[in-house]
């Protein structure tokens, strides 16, 4: 079962424009994780933000949790047409495993 | 250095058969993890690897999925008697230790006809 939610599922912008992106869980979490995909292959780890942080940042990226809500944002800043990929958000509670949401559709327009 | 590697990149089987799955992990990651990802879905976790052994198989469908892991290494994951279900592409990622982030092979995608 997937533990995550991400909303939207689809999102569509101009270049240069910010993009966020929200992910649900429902039970506690050591950290949560934000993944790229690109043409449905291969993941590329983002960042990790862990349970005791409320936010991090790496280059364009900025990432927040929120454990009273069991909610985590990304922000994708000036976008770019090459951020144009499937963006999952994955927990990782007290077990070994990494459970991923349902992934947000990205589309970043010139 | 050299990432995670996956064969093969495309298989095309008929319903009945068996298949391998190959994944060469990164040299020193003593975790391995198995995924399945469904067409337009998220990943479904399969199977996890801590050096040779798998601790959590709670991912793996039915009793015809079936993994191993050999010199803290290679991993083979095996599908017996293909279903059309099982078509997908199925991920294979490593990492320094069941705590760090995971890096992902490119998948193998999985067609059964």
């Amino acid at each position: 079962s997937q533990q995550g939610e991400e909303d939207p599922q689809a999102l569509s912008i101009q270049e240069g424009e910010n993009a966020t992106m929200n992910c649900s869980y429902k039970t506690s979490i050591n950290n949560l994780q934000w993944y790229r995909q690109n043409s449905g292959r291969g993941l590329v780890h983002l960042i990790l933000i862990r349970s005791n942080e409320r936010e991090k940042h790496s280059g364009r990226l900025r990432v927040t949790l929120d454990t009273s809500k069991k909610s985590s944002s990304l922000l994708i800043t000036a976008s770019r047409a090459a951020d144009t990929a499937s963006y999952f958000c994955a927990t990782r509670g007290g077990g070994n495993k990494l459970t991923f949401g349902t992934g947000t559709q990205l589309k970043v327009e010139l | 250095g050299a990432g995670v590697s996956q064969s093969p990149s495309n298989k095309v089987t008929e319903k009945g058969k068996d298949v391998e799955l190959r994944c060469d992990p990164i040299s020193g990651h003593t975790a391995l993890y198995w995924y399945r990802q469904r067409l337009g879905q998220g990943l479904e976790f399969l199977i996890y690897f801590q050096g040779n052994s798998a601790p959590d198989k709670s991912g793996l469908p039915s009793d015809r999925f079936s993994a191993e892991r050999t010199g803290e290494s290679v991993s083979t994951l095996t599908i017996q008697r293909t279903q059309q279900e099982d078509s997908a592409v199925y991920l294979c990622a490593s990492s320094l230790d069941r705590t760090n982030e995971q890096y992902f092979g490119p998948g193998t995608r999985l067609t059964v006809t």
